[in-house]
C-alpha cells in the first residue's frame, strides 16, 4: 500500500539553525500538508499546499517557515531560524484532492525535531 | 472554529474488555469524522471514517457511528488486544482543507 514517508525521522539542532524536514507523499496526491504536535498536546495544522502554492496556512506559520515542493515527488518544510518552541513532531500528509470533505489525508510517520 | 473534545485517558484494559472512547465534536456544516490510531514509535494511521449522519465507520473489529444529534463519534471495540494499545486521534475535517484533532487517547491493553 502507498506511503508517506519523512526523512529524517529524528533531528537535534541548535536554536537559530535552518532545518529541512523532507516528505515523500503518495505519487498521485494533489494536496499536501504539514502539522505539527507539541509534548502533550494537539496535532495543529500548519499549511496546506496545491499546486506550487500556498493554499491555506495557520497562524502558526509565520515567516519563519517557508514549504516547497523542489521536484516532483519532495515536499519540504524549512525553518529558517529555529526556536526552542519548535521543538515537536512534524507530520506530513497528502491527499488525492482537496476540495472535498470526504477527503482523506494520510500522514507520514513524523520527524521529531529537538532545538537546544 | 472546529474542535474536537475525546477523553484524555491514559485508558488501562485488560486483554478481551469492552472499549469506549468518547468523541465530540463542534463544528459549522457537516464535517468528515476520523478516528486515527499512532502505534508506539510510528506515524498516525487512519482507522476509520465516517461522511455523513448516521454512518457507521468500521475496520480492524473497531467501529464509529455519526451521531449529528449529539454531535458525537465514539470508538468502540467488543474485544480488546495487547496489540491495540496506541494513541487514539478523533478528528474532523470541516469547511476548510485541514484536519483538526483531538487530544488524543493513550489505551493500555495488559494480558
Amino acid at each position: 500500500e502507498p506511503e508517506v514517508t519523512q526523512t529524517p525521522s529524528h533531528q537535534v539542532t541548535q536554536m537559530g539553525q535552518e532545518v529541512i524536514l523532507r516528505c515523500v507523499p503518495i505519487s498521485n496526491h494533489l494536496y499536501f500538508y504539514w502539522y505539527r504536535q507539541i509534548l502533550g498536546q494537539k496535532v495543529e495544522f500548519l499549511v496546506s499546499f496545491y499546486n506550487n502554492e500556498i493554499s491555506e496556512k495557520s497562524e502558526i506559520f509565520d515567516d519563519q517557515f517557508s514549504v516547497e515542493r523542489p521536484d516532483g515527488s519532495n515536499f519540504t518544510l524549512k525553518i529558517r531560524s529555529t526556536k526552542l518552541e519548535d521543538s515537536a513532531m512534524y507530520f506530513c500528509a497528502s491527499s488525492e484532492r482537496g476540495t472535498s470533505l470526504r477527503e482523506t489525508q494520510y500522514f507520514g510517520p513524523g520527524t521529531r525535531l529537538l532545538v537546544l | 472554529g472546529d474542535s474536537v473534545t475525546q477523553m484524555e485517558g491514559p485508558v488501562t484494559l485488560s486483554e478481551e474488555a469492552f472499549l469506549t472512547i468518547n468523541c465530540t465534536y463542534t463544528a459549522t456544516g457537516y464535517p468528515s469524522l476520523f478516528w486515527y490510531v499512532q502505534y508506539p514509535g510510528e506515524g498516525l494511521q487512519l482507522l476509520l471514517k465516517a461522511t455523513k449522519a448516521d454512518d457507521k465507520g468500521s475496520n480492524k473489529g473497531f467501529e464509529a457511528t455519526y451521531r449529528k444529534e449529539t454531535t458525537s463519534f465514539h470508538l468502540e471495540k467488543g474485544s480488546v488486544q495487547v496489540s491495540d494499545s496506541a494513541v487514539y486521534f478523533c478528528a474532523l475535517t470541516g469547511g476548510y482543507q485541514k484536519v483538526t484533532f483531538g487530544i488524543g487517547t493513550k489505551l493500555q491493553v495488559i494480558p
